[in-house]
């Protein structure tokens, strides 16, 4: 089944501790990019990453961390969480623009979503 | 820059009735694509509809379809035999390459649906 995953689903952490929220993906997407969901804000992209090794910023980049080493994963790391990144968080992959047909085209596809709770 | 706004946080519609959700946007683009995502409580994205810029015709998806008046920059969404399981949060969001093809999100409009 094609899908992006993302884990963990919830996490609960303390100001200043270092995590990461993995993103995995099994469609060969050249495209991946992740997202926070504030209320009244919709979402805003934080970083994004047109292929392995090519990654920049978003909308919101400031405090976040993120790396493509593979071509399926794009991991998002939070060096030193402050409680402002307390949000929801998606990541998204994308086919590259004019493979996939027509029909698949832009078309992001979205994890499940990390809830992240800093304290 | 590229911004989406959608007007009406919230809306209300019965069951089997149909609903037009808002979306007006705002981009120098020519080349863009504009969507609905549908968000229900289980937070999960769910892309419910896609217009290409450049199509004159408005998209369909069962009883999903879009008003496109791209003169207008307006994108809004019509739920017809509306559904318990409509009940959702609607985003609209807008794309293009030159925004490194980030989906530009508008704030997002909850969806009631009424017995």
């Amino acid at each position: 089944e094609a899908q992006v995953t993302q884990n963990p689903r919830y996490l609960i952490t303390v100001t200043g501790k270092k995590l990461t929220v993995t993103c995995s993906q099994n469609m060969n997407h050249e495209y991946m990019s992740w997202y926070r969901q504030d209320p009244g804000l919709g979402l805003r992209q934080i970083y994004y990453s047109m292929n392995v090794e090519a990654t920049d910023k978003g909308d919101v980049p400031e405090g976040y961390k993120v790396s493509r080493k593979e071509k399926r994963n794009f991991p998002l790391i939070l060096e030193s969480p402050s409680p402002n990144q307390t949000s929801l968080y998606f990541c998204a992959s994308r086919a590259r623009s004019g493979t996939g047909g027509s029909e698949g085209k832009n078309i992001q596809y979205f994890g499940a979503g990390t809830r992240l709770s800093v304290l | 820059a590229q911004t989406v706004t959608q007007s009406q946080p919230e809306m209300s519609v019965q069951e089997a009735e149909t609903v037009t959700l808002s979306c007006t946007y705002d981009t120098s683009e020519s080349d863009y694509y504009l969507f609905w995502y549908k968000q229900p409580p289980s937070r999960q994205m769910i892309l419910v509809i896609r217009q290409e810029a450049y199509k004159q015709q408005n998209a369909t998806e069962n009883r999903f379809s879009v008003n496109f008046q791209k003169a207008a920059k307006s994108f809004s969404l019509k739920i017809s035999d509306s559904q318990l399981g409509d009940a959702a949060m609607y985003f609209c969001a807008l794309t293009n390459s030159n925004s490194g093809y980030a989906l530009n999100f508008g704030k997002g409009t909850s969806l009631l649906v009424t017995p």
